[in-house]
């Protein structure tokens, strides 16, 4: 069974850089021809996509945060990063990995399944 | 403000059947397909249904969901008090260079 596990600082400044890794285990980040994503949710608030990166290596993100994502794998330890950079205290969010379905025109069909989440906080 | 547009509540009793709604535009639900995500207190999200009608394996059949033009639906029927939980609608919106986009949640309470 596919599971995906969220690791990074807890605690940002403002304007620093947020970083966040995925560790999926239980099947291969390079098999089943899939997609990687970041998801956040504000504390009690809804769920926002990020960006996913394609099997190519390709990275798609949000239009509203396009200029500050860097999505990126490393398969030789099974894993993919977020960095999000100059952050505010609007990033405060559960941040949250999923592996993606992507049609062949790239757009998200679903994501499933996700990892558990980990809250980063941007306070000074 | 969500791209897709959800009640931010509704409620049932044991037993009683709930429908959920989602409503998008030409550019999302219109010509893409629909995913409805549970999230449980304090838990991530869980695919619950996918292609506008599909459920993944272990999901019971409770949950349906329908697609029509520019709108989705979720239902649920048999409310149990273990379905109390926040449900988002999703889809692919072709605009800006597409994207995923979200409803803003609906959280669901059994009487």
């Amino acid at each position: 069974q596919l599971q995906l596990q969220e690791s990074g600082s807890g605690l940002v400044k403002p304007s620093q850089t947020l970083s966040l890794t995925c560790a999926v285990s239980g099947g291969s980040i390079s098999s089943g021809g899939y997609s990687w994503s970041w998801i956040r949710q504000p504390p009690g608030k809804g769920l926002e996509w990020i960006g996913y990166i394609y099997q190519s290596g390709s990275t798609f993100s949000n239009p509203s945060l396009k200029s500050r994502v860097t999505i990126s794998v490393d398969r030789s330890k099974n894993q993919f990063s977020l960095n999000l950079t100059s952050v505010t205290a609007a990033d405060t969010a559960v941040y949250y990995c999923a592996r993606t379905t992507v049609t062949p025109k790239f757009q998200i069909i679903w994501f499933d399944p996700w990892g558990q989440g980990t809250l980063v906080t941007v306070s000074s | 403000q969500s791209v897709l547009t959800q009640p931010p509540s509704a409620s049932g009793t044991p037993g009683q059947r709930v429908t959920i709604s989602c409503s998008g535009s030409s550019s999302n639900i219109g010509s893409n397909t629909v995913n409805w995500y549970q999230q449980l207190p304090g838990t991530a999200p869980k695919l619950l249904i996918y292609s506008n009608n599909q459920r993944p394996s272990g999901v019971p059949d409770r949950f349906s969901g329908s697609k029509s033009g520019t709108s989705a639906s979720l239902a649920i029927s048999g409310l149990q008090s273990e379905d109390e939980a926040d449900y988002y609608c999703a889809a692919w919106d072709d605009s800006l260079n597409g994207h995923a986009v979200f409803g803003g949640g609906t959280q669901l309470t059994v009487l």
